[in-house]
């Protein structure tokens, strides 16, 4: 298994307070991703990054905000929760990029409960 | 914004049975993965196909990709229960760093 750990695996917050998830990888693999999943909707990319200090943005990411100042640590911080932003968070890893077909390791998932 | 429509969004069939699953795009991708995931984890890639065309099989389990490299389909062989799970496929396009996921197919296979 990929070496990927997120954390935390679960939290409950109330609207308006900033939330930070993490991602620690193990495998030195440049291309890191964070994906939400909801019901009906796939998963859908918020923010990913091509190597430290190098990020862009994905397909909703309003009210997100990534820092990668490390290989092994992407962080996806939520500067003031919302009830919208309920979700089950994904970190993926990806030792290739652009032009290739390269395989998206998944961490176990961080279940966000914005009260 | 590409998407990736996939049908039926639930399935639900007896043991030994067969099924397919599509995915369909208006857009042309370079390549297509296919995803399994259970309750509690992340996706777990099953497969990537990159030739308009191809067809590639795992036990039971055959991808197509389609000609114009726009669709894709799963077919499943005499189900298993160990084939229940969320299939999500996912395209990526030329150039193109990110891969988009379609709306997935919840597969529930009954014993």
């Amino acid at each position: 298994d990929a070496g990927i750990t997120q954390s935390p695996r679960h939290k409950v917050t109330e609207t308006g307070t900033p939330v930070t998830l993490r991602c620690h990888q193990t495998e030195n693999h440049r291309y890191m991703y964070w994906y939400r999943q909801d019901p009906g909707h796939g998963l859908r990319l918020i923010h990913y990054s091509y190597g430290v200090k190098d990020t862009d943005k994905g397909e909703v990411s309003d009210g997100y905000s990534v820092s990668r100042s490390k290989t092994e640590d992407f962080l996806l911080t939520l500067e003031s929760a919302t009830s919208s932003q309920t979700s089950v968070y994904f970190c993926a890893i990806s030792p290739l990029g652009a032009g290739n077909t390269g395989e998206l390791f998944f961490g176990e998932g961080s279940r966000l409960t914005v009260l | 914004t590409q998407l990736l429509e996939q049908s039926p969004q639930f399935l639900s069939i007896q043991e030994g049975e067969n099924l397919t699953v599509y995915c369909n795009s208006s857009s042309v991708f370079s390549s297509l993965q296919w995803y399994r995931q259970e309750p509690g984890e992340g996706p777990v890639l099953l497969v990537t196909v990159v030739t308009g065309g191809e067809v590639k099989k795992l036990k039971r389990l055959t991808f197509q990709f389609g000609d114009a490299r726009k669709d894709s389909s799963l077919h499943i062989t005499a189900a298993q229960t160990g084939d229940t799970g969320l299939y999500l496929c996912a395209g990526r396009s030329v150039g193109n760093e990110k891969l988009t996921f379609g709306t997935g197919t919840r597969l529930t296979i009954i014993p």
